[in-house]
């Protein structure tokens, strides 16, 4: 059964760094493509960054620059490092596993981050 | 960036109803297009992939269909379980992008 639990998320000040996690299990992060999506509190679904299973990436325009997607297949870890965070990345963020590029086939619950001073 | 708009924003239905969500895109998708389903406090779940192809695991009261701008979703029965809200997501380009999201609720 494959399975995602994001962790790391938190109060965070404006202009300050958040490292979030996601363990993978019941699948090999080395075989599928994992994103990083995000949800304003009330809003709906912002894609953010796509890790590719070979280790290509692509960011939205929102982040780029500033939030980094990497992974750790032998530990099958996700991770996204923000910085320099503001107040409109306040948001839930999922990670999601895609067998292909195109869709989301699995979900995690969710990390809360909160930009606020 | 792909603009997808959905509607009705909300729909009330009572069970056993019919229920048709539209999605239309800003740029033609062919059939790369996908629908989900989130209920409050949780991750969506894939439903429709590719237009039409029920994930596994899925109801078959859920269906989906169109192409290119403009695409449907249809709940042929709806039943209690199905009150949450419904993304359309966009495959064909990056930033993947979705519908604002159709709210659902059992009458």
């Amino acid at each position: 059964e494959v399975q995602l639990l994001e962790s790391g998320g938190g109060l965070i000040q404006p202009g300050g760094s958040l490292r979030l996690s996601c363990a993978a299990s019941g699948f090999s992060l080395s075989a599928d493509h994992m994103s990083w999506v995000r949800q304003a509190p009330g809003k709906g679904l912002e894609w953010i960054s796509i890790i590719y299973s070979g280790g290509g990436t692509q960011y939205a325009d929102s982040v780029k620059g500033r939030f980094t997607i990497s992974k750790d297949n032998s530990k099958s870890m996700l991770f996204l490092q923000m910085n320099s965070l503001r107040a409109e990345d306040t948001a839930v963020y999922y990670c999601a596993r895609g067998i292909l590029t195109y869709f989301f086939d699995d979900w995690g619950q969710g990390t809360s981050v909160t930009v606020s001073s | 960036d792909i603009q997808m708009t959905q509607s009705p924003s909300s729909v009330s239905a009572s069970v056993g109803d019919r229920v048709t969500i539209t999605c239309r895109a800003s740029q033609g998708l062919k059939t790369w297009l996908a629908w989900y389903q989130q209920k409050p406090g949780k991750g969506p779940k894939l439903l429709i992939y590719a237009t039409s192809n029920l994930q596994k695991g899925v109801p078959s009261r859920f269906s989906g269909s169109g192409y290119g701008t403009d695409f449907t979703l249809t709940i042929s029965s709806l039943q209690p379980e199905d009150s949450a809200t419904y993304y359309c997501q966009q495959a064909i380009d990056f930033p993947r992008t979705f519908g604002q999201g159709t709210t659902v609720e059992i009458k």
